[in-house]
Parts: C-alpha cells; structure tokens; sequence
C-alpha cells in the first residue's frame, strides 16, 4: 500500500489569509485527487492532477502536482468559513481498484 | 442525476448485534467502493466491487462482508459488533478503473453502545 502523507494534520486560520497544505509519498503516481469532506457529508471531487508539475486552479484554490509526480499540495487564498472541512489526498494503488487515502487536513476557518 | 444514496444515516446497535448497510450507486456506474472513517485512522478502505464480484478487499477481519446486486446496489454487512466498530461508513461510486473519481455517498453513522 502506497503511503500518503498530509500536513499539517489540524490548521485554524482567520477569514482573509491564506494557506497552503501538504500530500506526500516516496511513491510515483499517475494521478492524484483532492477532496473536500464537510461535516455531516461525504468526500466531494475537487480536482484530479495527471501531468508532473501540473497546476489546476478552482476559484480561490490552487492545485499543483509535483514535477516527480510523489507529492502535490493544495493553496488557498483570502480563506473564507465556506472553506473549512477535511482536505483528503488520494492515489490510484499501483495494482487493484482502490484509491488509497490521506489521513487528511482539518481546516477550520473563522470569521 | 441522482447522487449515491446510503441508508440509513444513522445506527445504534449493541455489542454481539449484527448490521447491514446499503448503498445505492449513481446510474451506470458498476463499482462500488466501502469505506470506514475514524477521526483516527482516516479513510480506511474496506473492499471493491464490479459487476457484483469482489475485486479488492482491505484489511478486515472476516465479521466485515458485503455484496453487490445486478442493479450495482450493494450492501456490506458487520456481524458480532465490537466496540471499536463504530465510524462512519462510507460508500462510493465510480466508472470502474482504479484512477476514476470516486462519488461518495453522505455515509451511515454506527454507534456501537
């Protein structure tokens, strides 16, 4: 099992700064995911990277592939409540059918 | 389109008690993918389904089942609850390859008193 790394664990900031957070392995991927986790709901999509140093932006947020395809991370910029939740990293295994998953980064933003 | 569809939300049960969770997948999409979530381990896979065959399982123990339907339903069931047991259950969807997207369902929540 390929092993992905997220930091910071737990990350409390203020409406209006920015951040960004960590997905790292010693493993190659072909692709990478982000996902959103709310509470009370399920993991949502937010962003599928493929290419080594491929950058993806959504909005406020900034996603970008490591040119050795073995980490990624994840900017968000003048951080708004609407962007607090569990940020979840996730790789196709090298064999099989299931994703494997980061533990995740807690964000709390506040007003 | 109809998001995946997991029922029921929340679930009290006793230790020893047996449980069955069910997961209705998007239209079309064949694989379904169970998950337990714990603010401890995070998202820890349970097993794979395509075509109602069990392609990939995680790690476990036996009281841990599921199955998949012709209509790509599935269900997984826990039999002697334990304690340790309670998380939140996940259930996604997707197109079939190991890379594709996963479409998650709002989970079910087990209590185990």
């Amino acid at each position: 099992t390929q092993l992905l790394e997220q930091s910071p664990q737990f990350l409390s900031i203020q409406e209006g700064e920015n951040l960004t957070v960590y997905c790292n392995s010693s493993s190659v991927f072909s692709s990478l995911q982000w996902y959103r986790q709310e509470p009370g709901e399920g993991p949502v999509l937010l962003v599928t990277v493929v290419t080594g140093g491929e950058v993806k932006k959504l909005k406020r947020l900034t996603f970008q592939f490591g040119d050795a395809r073995k980490d990624s991370s994840l900017h968000i910029t003048a951080a708004q409540p609407g962007d607090t939740g569990l940020y979840l990293c996730a790789a196709p295994p090298s064999s099989g059918y299931a994703l494997n998953f980061g533990k995740g980064t807690s964000l709390l933003v506040t007003p | 389109k109809a998001g995946v569809t997991q029922t029921p939300r929340y679930l009290i049960k006793t230790r020893g008690q047996q449980v069955t969770l069910s997961c209705s997948p998007i239209s079309g999409h064949r694989s379904v993918s169970w998950y337990q979530q714990t603010p401890g381990q995070g998202l820890q896979f349970l097993f794979e389904y395509f075509s109602e065959t069990q392609r990939n399982k995680g790690n476990f123990p036996g009281r841990f089942s599921g199955r998949q339907f012709s209509n790509s339903r599935s269900e997984m069931n826990v039999s002697t609850l334990e304690l340790g047991d309670s998380a939140l259950y996940l259930c996604a969807s997707s197109l079939g390859a190991g890379n594709q997207p996963q479409h998650f369902g709002d989970g079910t929540r087990l209590s185990i008193l």
